[in-house]
């Protein structure tokens, strides 16, 4: 099992270009979820997934579009990155198992937009 | 959504048993306390999760008050590997819900 898998690691964009940021999880988890980490600001939740077809905006959603057309996939879309996007970006994933399910996370995404 | 509140930071010494507490005060019937945490440049863990009754693992304890409005997360002997941010979380028994972190408590131990 490779757990859950961000790539890129490093990314840096210019002001108003566009990027996906991948995830991937081969556990067959129903969902998936993306934060990302500020300075200081803990993680904030900007979409999750409960499954294939189904997404929902988290606390930070705007200037981010995400899809699940797969159980393993979910990709986030930064489509006009902006300076105030630069942080780092953890995927997460768990079993729907009645609230216990372990979320598990991944390694990571530092994203640095000029 | 049910939140949480912690103290931004604490402090122990290594071999010294550390007590994090988190309140969650509109905790619902149906949430799960979860715990997490995340060592630095890395992603959170889990630490450990209970409904209702403490609970124990090999990483520590999670002491559950009677109302459920607020936990205590036990590390029995704090060694330097468990500085960290811990993040105490609420997870509905839909698993429908958003999980939110907040900040956490960052927790420094001296050697």
């Amino acid at each position: 099992n490779a757990g859950v898998t961000q790539t890129p690691k490093f990314q840096v964009l210019k002001t108003g270009q566009s990027m996906t940021l991948q995830c991937a999880q081969d556990m067959n988890h129903e969902y998936m979820s993306w934060y990302r980490q500020d300075p200081g600001m803990g993680l904030r939740l900007i979409h999750y997934s409960v499954g294939a077809g189904i997404t929902d905006q988290g606390e930070v959603p705007n200037g981010y579009n995400v899809s699940r057309s797969t159980t393993e996939d979910f990709p986030l879309r930064l489509l006009s990155a902006a300076p105030s996007q630069t942080s780092v970006y953890f995927c997460a994933s768990s079993y729907r198992r009645e609230g216990t399910g372990e979320l598990f996370f991944g390694e990571g995404s530092r994203l640095t937009v000029l | 959504d049910a939140k949480t509140t912690q103290p931004n930071s604490m402090e122990s010494n290594e071999e010294e048993p550390v007590h994090l507490p988190c309140n969650h005060s509109t905790i619902s019937g149906t949430d799960y306390i979860h715990w997490y945490r995340q060592l630095p440049s890395q992603g959170p863990e889990y630490v450990i999760h209970g409904l209702t009754s403490n609970v124990n693992n090999r990483m520590a304890s999670l002491a559950i008050a009677e109302d459920r409005k607020s936990s205590t997360l036990i590390l029995h002997r704090a060694t330097l590997r468990d500085a960290a941010v811990y993040y105490c979380i609420l997870r509905d028994f839909s698993t429908l819900g958003r999980l939110y972190f907040g900040r956490g408590t960052q927790l420094t131990v001296w050697p």
